[in-house]
């Protein structure tokens, strides 16, 4: 089956600092990829879509010079936190579309999420 | 964006009994799905059902999809503890390549 996997599982970083989240597709490859974030108790906000080759596209009210996506290759999104805040910590899940039903699947394929936690 | 309404936001129950739980969308779907979320880990596919199909099994789930009012529901039949988990209604629209949009989820409780 369809494996994404998200590196690092969880991580804390101090105030100021930047956090780089990787989102892998293991046994496909992956045009799109999508980064959600979740907060304690709430649900998962769609923050942006990445897609390989070409800039992000971030949803209304998520700084796009805050979280940097970079998705440079057919298996790997990276969703950096720029200048991390204590209200960023939350939950990130990535999840990717396989190449090989482009344009005729609508199923995603979720990462296991990574807990960041800034102090 | 959130696409979907839950209801109820929070349920308990106690094991052996069948728990319901609703979601309402706001525009056109190619498709709604159901997941399900223990604390704090990531999410689980339950079932896929299509804006063409009414309803759906899946051992003990059974999902139901009314275009017309926009509306789905997920029954968990003989609960167990371990289906102690929030769950959560996704939507795709009708256009491939575009996210899921999640609900705001319903947290089970199921008491043994």
């Amino acid at each position: 089956g369809a494996v994404v996997s998200q590196h690092p599982s969880w991580v804390i970083c101090k105030s100021g600092t930047s956090v780089k989240i990787e989102c892998r597709s293991l046994d496909f490859q992956a045009t799109t990829m999508f980064w959600y974030r979740q907060f304690p108790k709430q649900s998962l906000m769609l923050m942006a879509t990445s897609n390989e080759g070409s800039k992000a596209t971030y949803e209304q009210g998520v700084e796009k010079d805050k979280f940097l996506i970079n998705h440079a290759s057919l298996t790997l999104s990276t969703l950096t936190v720029t200048s991390a805040h204590p209200e960023d910590s939350s939950f990130y899940i990535c999840s990717a579309r396989d190449n090989r039903a482009a344009g005729i699947s609508y199923e995603q394929y979720f990462g296991p999420g990574t807990r960041l936690t800034v102090t | 964006s959130q696409q979907g309404e839950e209801d109820p936001q929070a349920l308990s129950i106690q094991e052996g009994e069948n728990a319901t739980m609703n979601c309402s969308y706001k525009t056109s779907i190619n498709n709604l799905q159901w997941y399900r979320q223990n604390s704090g880990r990531g999410l689980v596919h339950l079932i896929l059902i299509r804006s063409n199909e009414r309803e759906k099994h899946s051992g003990r789930l059974r999902v139901t999809l009314d275009t017309s009012k926009k509306s789905s529901s997920l029954l968990i039949t003989a609960s167990r503890a371990a289906d102690t988990a929030s769950y959560f209604c996704a939507t795709a629209l009708n256009q491939a390549g575009t996210a899921l949009i999640f609900g705001k989820g319903t947290t089970l409780s199921v008491s043994s």
